[in-house]
Order: C-alpha cells, then structure tokens, then sequence
C-alpha cells in the first residue's frame, strides 16, 4: 500500500495570498490527484497531476488558481493562488498505482480570512 | 461526464441490524466501482471495491452488488457496529480515465 504524507496538516492563510500543499508518496505512482472537500461534504476531483507535463483539470478549475506541479513519480505540489474565504476547504492529495487501490493523504486543512 | 448519485444522505440503523446504501451511475464505460468509509477528521479509507465483470463481492459483513445494465451499485453492511459510524461514499472510474468520481456520501449512524 501507498503512504501518502501532506505539508502542511492546516494553516489559516489571509485573502489574496497563495499556499502550496506539498504531496509525497513513499513509493512511485503512475497517478496523483488533487481533491478538495468542504466540510460535511464530498470530494471533489480538482484535477490529475501528470509527472512531466501539465495537469489536467476538472470543469470549474483552472491552472490560474490552482497551479499543479508533478517534477516525478513520488511527489506533486497544490497551490491555491489569491485566495478568497471560499478556498477554505480540506485538499487532499491521492495516488494510485495502475489498477491497484487508491490512497488518499491525511489532508490540508485551510482557512482563509 | 461521470454523475455518481447516492442516497440516503443519511441512514439511522439499530446495532445489528443492516444497512443498505445505493448509488447509481451515468456513464455506461466505467467499470470500477470503489467505497470509501470516511471517520471523522480522517483520510478516505477503501473498504470494498467491485469490477465490472463481478455481480457480487463479500468480505465478512461487507458485500457489494452491480447491476451493470441497470447501472446502479450497492453497499450492504450487515450486523453492523458502533465502530461502522462513519461517512461511506460511493465512487465510479473508467480505468482508461483513472480518475474515480465520489457520490455526495452517505452519514451512517449506529444506534445504541
């Protein structure tokens, strides 16, 4: 199984500034992805972070806000840019290994004011 | 794209009784369909999952079924534990895709 580990575990962030989410897997993943989760709520594919070129986004993200980086198969930055008190949500990284089970981290909680 | 629906939103079950919760799909090429039981504050965790090509999957009190023309999927959970309280959530993939879209989850409550 996949341990999957986030940098930071939460952080309280002020509008129109920008966090990067760090994301590392202790073994190489052929797939990474980016979910968010309201409170209370579903997880919502943010997009799939592709090891050497760019992410690909759902409907209603963009790379403008939310910038994804995948340098190799272990590790995938977030960056959740100018954010406004509507960007407070739970992100959380998730890799799968070909067919085999996927695996979420622990999650970022953040807070904006 | 894929819709994943999920209902009850909510299930209130007696200790030992069983839980039935059902999701159903849109989109006729996905092929694998995952659970997820969520405790508060924790990561998604996967508890069973079923592949097209199955109708039934067991493991101890967790079963899933597939009705691959009715597209719908379900959850059972029988003689249930305090320890099932949790939020489940339902999800669906195509494997050439890779990407598994969640269902809106299910609050599971076991009573005393």
């Amino acid at each position: 199984s996949a341990v999957i580990s986030q940098k930071p575990s939460r952080d309280i962030c002020q509008r129109g500034t920008s966090l990067t989410i760090q994301c590392q897997v202790d073994s190489q993943v052929t797939m990474m992805f980016w979910y968010r989760q309201q409170p209370g709520q579903s997880l919502t594919l943010i997009a799939t972070a592709n090891q050497g070129s760019e992410a690909t986004y759902e409907s209603g993200f963009v790379i403008d806000k939310f910038p994804i980086s995948r340098p190799n198969l272990t590790f995938s930055t977030l960056t959740v840019s100018n954010m406004s008190p509507e960007d407070s949500s739970i992100y959380l990284c998730s890799a799968r290994q070909g067919q085999e089970t996927q695996y979420f981290g622990p999650g970022t909680r953040l807070l904006v004011l | 794209g894929e819709n994943v629906e999920q209902h009850p939103s909510t299930l209130s079950v007696q200790e030992g009784d069983s839980a039935v919760i059902k999701c159903t799909y849109s989109d006729s090429a996905s092929n694998y369909f995952p659970w997820y039981k969520q405790e508060l504050g924790k990561r998604p965790q996967l508890i069973i999952d079923i592949r097209s090509n199955v109708g039934e999957k067991k493991d101890q009190r967790i079963a899933v079924t597939l009705n691959k023309t009715a597209k719908h999927f379900s959850l059972h959970i029988t003689e249930t534990q305090p320890e099932d309280s949790a939020v489940y959530f339902c999800a669906a993939s195509r494997w050439r895709d890779d990407k598994i879209i969640f269902g809106k989850g299910t609050r599971l409550h076991i009573l005393p």
